[in-house]
Parts: C-alpha cells; sequence; structure tokens
C-alpha cells in the first residue's frame, strides 16, 4: 500500500468547514483512498473512499486531485463531536477478508467551541 | 454497515492473569478477523489476523503464546492475554471485513494491576 503523509494536528472552529490533507504521491492506479476517523477510546469509523473522482456523503466529502497524488476529507460543518485522529489509507480495494489495513498516525483534529 | 461488536469494554486485573476478550459479527459471517493493539497517543498496531477454522497470523514481534487467538466460528473470534502484566495494558480492537469494507469494534481497554 503506498504511504500517506498528514499533518500531526489541526485546529477548526465549531460551524466551520475542516479540510483535512492527505498527500499519497506514490498511490498506484488500483489503490482507493479511505478516510476512517478515531474518537477517544472509541475503535475506528469509516468515513468514506473514493477511487478518481470527488465522492459525498452524510458525513463528509473527499476531493482527490486530478493526478490522485494528494486528496483533501472536507466536513462541511465541523462541531465538537467531530473531534477525532483522521486517517487517510490507500488502499487495493479487494472483495476478499484477508487483506487488513495499516495505520499511519493521522491528523488529530480539535474542533474549538 | 456491518457491526462489530467487542466485549468486554473496560477490564481490570491483577498482574500473572488472564483476560479474554471478545470480538463478534452481529450481521455477518467473517472468515477472517484482525486484532489491533493501541498505546496512548499512538496509532493501531497490527497484532494478528485471526481466521476461523485454523491457526492466527501473527505479526513479527507478537509473542502468539502471551496473545493465544480463537476463532470457533464465523461471527466470535476471542484474543486471551495470558499471565498479563502491566505493560499488556492497551486498547484492544477487533476488526473484520464485510463486502470488502473494513468494519471495526469499539475497543476493549484492558489496564494490569
Amino acid at each position: 500500500d503506498a504511504k500517506t503523509t498528514q499533518p500531526p494536528s489541526m485546529d477548526c472552529a465549531e460551524g466551520r468547514a475542516a479540510n483535512l490533507p492527505c498527500n499519497h504521491s506514490t498511490i498506484s492506479g488500483n489503490e482507493y483512498v479511505y478516510w476512517y476517523r478515531q474518537i477517544h477510546s472509541q475503535g475506528p469509523q469509516y468515513i468514506i473512499h473514493g477511487l478518481k473522482n470527488n465522492e459525498t456523503n452524510e458525513m463528509a466529502s473527499l476531493i482527490i486531485t486530478e493526478d490522485r497524488k494528494s486528496s483533501t476529507l472536507i466536513l462541511p460543518h465541523a462541531t465538537l463531536r467531530d473531534t477525532a485522529v483522521y486517517y487517510c489509507i490507500a488502499e487495493r480495494r479487494s472483495s476478499g477478508s484477508a487483506r487488513q489495513l495499516t495505520f499511519g498516525s493521522g491528523t488529530q483534529l480539535t474542533v474549538l467551541p | 454497515g456491518a457491526v462489530v461488536s467487542q466485549h468486554p469494554s473496560r477490564v481490570i486485573c491483577k498482574s500473572g492473569t488472564s483476560v479474554k476478550i471478545e470480538c463478534r459479527s452481529l450481521d455477518f459471517q467473517a472468515t477472517t478477523m484482525f486484532w489491533y493493539r493501541q498505546f496512548p497517543k499512538q496509532s493501531l498496531m497490527l497484532m494478528a489476523t485471526s481466521n476461523e477454522g485454523s491457526k492466527a497470523t501473527y505479526e513479527q514481534g507478537v509473542e502468539k503464546d502471551k496473545f493465544l487467538i480463537n476463532h470457533a466460528s464465523l461471527t466470535l473470534s476471542t484474543l486471551t492475554v495470558t499471565s498479563a502484566h502491566p505493560e499488556d495494558s492497551s486498547f484492544y480492537i477487533c476488526s473484520a471485513r464485510d463486502a470488502g469494507e473494513l468494519f471495526f469494534g469499539e475497543g476493549s481497554r484492558l489496564t494490569v494491576l
């Protein structure tokens, strides 16, 4: 899996958009970009994933650059409950069950009141 | 999405005792489950891959005799920390894939006194 690089921490004001960057310059053509988050003392939670096109769901939007070397996770209206560590992971998507995820150090997002 | 449940969520034990943590896939069958360990302010580290009906695969540096894994059914994997010591105190998280996507349990915090 391609290595990803994220800033260690970010702050965001409550109600504003939180934009979390991720660099994955060595990503290969068949690797998806996945985002998970981990709220303190809980298991990681899936947020969103994408391959080439921008994606949006009820939690967030994912913007992937045209060259796929970087991406940005956008939380459109951050709340205090969005304070968590956000992990960006590049992974080949597989229908098989035997592939685990390798977590980097992630970005600690702190939403400020 | 699919649900993975862990029990107990918190456990405190005396040094030298053994502790069992259960991981269940509630609405899907998982031939493979993954066990992660997370120390404070660190990322998740894969410990082992649990395979239904066969031996678990351990990551380098993880003692298989200390961290016993049993995956006796398609919905249950157990991790037993044997002869626990204070340095085994950590947050243990299991995960499993359903339809290619990875889902995580809530985590189990082990404190060894």
